[in-house]
């Protein structure tokens, strides 16, 4: 079966840098995403990555290793405002979006 | 700058009651999907549209029925509601499925079922 895992929950304050990874083991691989969603809202894109390595995109940063079926989101000087669930998705060999149940995040101050 | 709109945005209904959900999309994609959002659970496709004219089944399919008559409008039906059926709907479109081309979601629709 398809399976996408991530942390249920995970604290961090307000200006420190928190690390959300990312394990899945899907049926082919044609990149994946991460998505941002405050609660009562819809997820918002924030990354996509196809190939291994970092891309960086201001505060937010996103890892992708294939050959482990890894990813990372990094998000660096936290604000308050980055309170929210984060959800990765990988498209597999279908291109159907195969999600993950999200991390929520919270920022104490 | 609309993007995807959803109707409507709460409903509550009785079990067996019918209703249909409403998506409209002005980016001009061809790729419109319904989801349903469950806590603790990650995003399930229901059914999607690869253009106009055009519907296929996804994960969770049973329950629900789908029409895409104009490319900007993507309608979800169901035919007789049950209780498992209260969730959040979330409709979603994109240019394409391949490279770089991200979903872009409606704000929800929150359905319970009694």
């Amino acid at each position: 079966g398809q399976n996408i895992d991530q942390p249920t929950e995970m604290t961090a304050t307000e200006g420190a840098i928190v690390q959300i990874n990312c394990t899945y083991q899907t049926s082919g691989f044609n990149g994946l995403f991460w998505y941002q969603q405050h609660a009562g809202e819809a997820p918002t894109f924030l990354s996509y990555n196809v190939l291994d390595g970092l891309e960086e995109k201001g505060r937010f940063s996103s890892f992708l290793s294939r050959s482990k079926g890894y990813s990372y989101l990094l998000l660096k000087e936290l604000q308050m405002k980055d309170s929210a669930s984060y959800l990765c998705a990988v498209l597999d060999s279908n291109y159907q979006l195969i999600w993950g149940a999200g991390t929520k995040l919270i920022i104490k101050p | 700058n609309a993007g995807v709109t959803q109707t409507p945005k709460f409903r509550v209904l009785k079990t067996g009651q019918s209703m249909t959900l409403l998506c409209a999309q002005d980016m001009n994609h061809e790729y419109m999907y319904w989801y349903r959002q469950d806590p603790g659970m990650g995003l399930r496709l229901i059914h999607y549209s690869v253009g106009e004219g055009t519907t296929a089944k996804g994960e969770v399919p049973d329950g629900y029925n789908v029409s895409r008559l104009k490319k900007q409008n993507f309608l979800l039906g169901l035919e007789s509601a049950a209780p498992s059926q209260t969730s959040v709907y979330f409709c979603a479109s994109s240019s394409g499925t391949g490279d770089h081309q991200p979903q872009h979601f409606g704000d929800g629709t929150r359905l319970s079922i009694l």
